[in-house]
Formats: C-alpha cells, sequence, structure tokens
C-alpha cells in the first residue's frame, strides 16, 4: 500500500536559520508527484513547491527547495534563511498514479513548524 | 489569493440537516477537487470532477455528494450530518492535466452541533 510519512509532528527553528522538513513514502510506481503546501493558522492551503518523480533536478521555488531522494524514497523540503512567518503546518502530499492521478491528493499528517525570534 | 472561491466561509447547522457547500475554480481550470480536514482524519481526498464528470471517488460517504455544473463550478452537498462531519472542507482546481498543481480555495469551516 501506498502511504507517506511525516516523522517530525512540530519543530521549533531560530529565525534566519534553515530548516529541514522530512517526508519519506512508500510506493512501488516509478511515476508520481509531490506536492509541498503550507497551511498558516489562517488555514488556507498555499502550494509551495512541486517535484515530478522523474525530474533530474530537485525543485527550487524561491527560499524553498526539495531534497528528492527518488532511490531512499524522501523529498525533504528545506527552506533558507527562516522568517517569523513560515511559521505554519507544512504538509508534504503525493500524488499516486493510479486511476490516472485522478484520485487526489494523500497528505501526509504535516510538521508544525514555529520560528522563534 | 489562489484565485479558487468557496462560499459560505462559515457554517453552523445542526444534526441530521442538509447543507450545500459551493466552490468556484480558478479561471480555464477544469479541475475540482474537494477534500476535508478534520482533527482525527486530517486531509483526506473527497471527489474530483473534471470538466462536468466525475473522475474519481476517495473517502466520502454515501450521505455526501457533489456535482460539478457546465460552468464549472462544484458543489458539495452534505446530507443527515453528524457531529462527526464538522471539519473544513476544501475545494481545489487545477488545470486538469495529472501533474497540474492544485491550488486551494480559502475552505469552508462546518460545525454540526
Amino acid at each position: 500500500a501506498q502511504k507517506i510519512t511525516q516523522t517530525q509532528p512540530g519543530m521549533f527553528v531560530q529565525e534566519k536559520e534553515a530548516v529541514t522538513l522530512d517526508c519519506t513514502y512508500d510506493t512501488s510506481d516509478p511515476s508520481y508527484g509531490l506536492f509541498w503546501y503550507k497551511q498558516p493558522s489562517s488555514g488556507e492551503m498555499i502550494f509551495l513547491i512541486y517535484q515530478g518523480s522523474y525530474d533530474q533536478q530537485n525543485a527550487t521555488e524561491g527560499r524553498y527547495s526539495l531534497n528528492f531522494q527518488k532511490a531512499r524514497k524522501s523529498a525533504n523540503l528545506v527552506i533558507s534563511a527562516s522568517q517569523l512567518g513560515d511559521s505554519a503546518m507544512y504538509f508534504c502530499a503525493p500524488l499516486w498514479p493510479r486511476g490516472g492521478g485522478a484520485d487526489g491528493l494523500t497528505f501526509g499528517k504535516g510538521t508544525h513548524l514555529i520560528i522563534q525570534p | 489569493d489562489s484565485g479558487v472561491t468557496q462560499t459560505p466561509k462559515h457554517l453552523i447547522t445542526a444534526t441530521g440537516q442538509r447543507v450545500t457547500l459551493r466552490c468556484s475554480p480558478r479561471s480555464g481550470d477544469l479541475s475540482v477537487y474537494w477534500y476535508q480536514q478534520s482533527l482525527d482524519q486530517g486531509l483526506q481526498f473527497l471527489i474530483h470532477y473534471y470538466n462536468g464528470e466525475e473522475r474519481a471517488k476517495g473517502n466520502i460517504l454515501e450521505r455526501f455528494s457533489a456535482q460539478q455544473f457546465p460552468d464549472l463550478h462544484s458543489e458539495l452537498n452534505l446530507s443527515s450530518l453528524e457531529l462527526g462531519d464538522s471539519a473544513l472542507y476544501f475545494c481545489a482546481s487545477s488545470q486538469g492535466q495529472v501533474s497540474d498543481t492544485q491550488y486551494f480555495g480559502p475552505g469552508t469551516r462546518l460545525t454540526v452541533l
């Protein structure tokens, strides 16, 4: 069965430090996509970054980057130079290819990141 | 602002009642997904519509139903409500290809008393 694991329920990080949020998954499918979303306390879900399983380069979007290690089935989110506004829940969400990918995202339990001044 | 709109923002109702949640996707997006976020179940995929047709069902209860209209807006109908249906319901839209990013609306917070 396919599953997603975020092992860090909560993290405290000093402002301006880099932070790595872990995400591991289990699938036998060679083709899939990996999304990361941020959910601040206000509740909205904000798309951060996407990595396709066949992408040769690790994805980057501004201060966000993915440390994608396909063989280890991990897709860790790295936030550089953290800011107070980065405090939020972060979800790793794979899109598995079954049903042609129509099945929607599967969300991990999330990591609650708190940036301290 | 993702461009996805959801109404209402908050909804308070009683057990046994029926409610309708509405979603308007981003301009040009053909796919609409519905998700439920609750404290005990986390974020779960409910159902996916593409250009008016149902594409996939997730953990959607039989008491729940959805549809996507010709103008591409979607409605999620929840009936015979129970206390456990209290949750944040999200709609997300994408252009329609498998790997397209899903952009989420602000959500509708449903409280069943």
